[in-house]
């Protein structure tokens, strides 16, 4: 199985400030790498398929990179709105796991 | 509006079976793969089971194999998932969520239901 591992655990930031969240792969995983946001109590919200594809209706503050086994979520000038928790997920032989969240916080 | 909405959550014993429901509307249903992904309380999400479009092709989570089945009816607009012999370790909030049509296959989850609570516990 192939474990996704997410970093930081939490990242404290300001709104108007960049955020550079982290998700390295045990193994590659190609370009089949997709971000969630999650705010409490809601139900994931798809942001990035594909490694840096956007998904329908995200704003373009989010964007996301990389190949292999390492993947950026990147968000520019950070919204009070995206302070949540983001996930990142794999695909692999018709299996699919999560990394275990980063939690972006108000500073 | 595209919409998924789950139902059949609840508290249930162990060893106890309960099938969960997943209306779709909005969208042509029978032109998408369809998953469970779960979420125990305070926990991070995990992936239970997908089927695709026609049913041909059925996968499951090691955690689940042999005691969960997914199924689907298009004529419907309905996916399922019967769990048997639960387990305390079931306990979690259910969604299901839509595989993305992209060009590289189907990689992510793009809709999501509110999710329901199933609930495992003497």
């Amino acid at each position: 199985e192939i474990v996704l591992t997410q970093s930081p655990a939490t990242l404290s930031l300001s709104p108007g400030e960049r955020a550079t969240l982290s998700c390295r792969a045990s193994q590659s995983v190609s370009s089949y790498l997709a971000w969630y946001q999650q705010k409490p109590g809601q139900a994931p919200r798809l942001l990035i398929y594909d490694a840096s594809n956007r998904a329908t209706g995200i704003p373009a503050r989010f964007s996301g990179s990389g190949s292999g086994t390492d993947f950026t979520l990147t968000i520019s000038s950070l919204e009070p709105e995206d302070f949540a928790v983001y996930y990142c997920q794999q695909r692999s032989n018709w299996s699919y796991t999560f990394g275990q969240g980063t939690k972006l916080e108000i500073k | 509006e595209v919409q998924l909405v789950e139902s059949g959550g609840g508290l249930v014993k162990p060893g106890g079976s309960l099938r969960l429901s997943c209306a779709a509307s909005g969208f042509t249903f029978s032109s998408y793969s369809m998953n469970w992904v779960r979420q125990a309380p305070g926990k991070g999400l995990e992936w239970v089971s997908s089927i695709s479009s026609s049913s041909s092709y059925i996968y499951y989570a090691d955690s689940v194999k042999g005691r969960f089945t997914i199924s689907r009816d298009n004529a419907k607009n309905s996916l399922y998932l019967q769990m048997n012999s639960l387990r305390a370790e079931d306990t979690a909030v259910y969604y299901c969520a839509r595989g993305i049509i992209a060009a590289a296959g189907t990689n992510a989850f793009d809709i999501w239901g509110q999710g329901t609570m199933v609930t495992v516990s003497s």
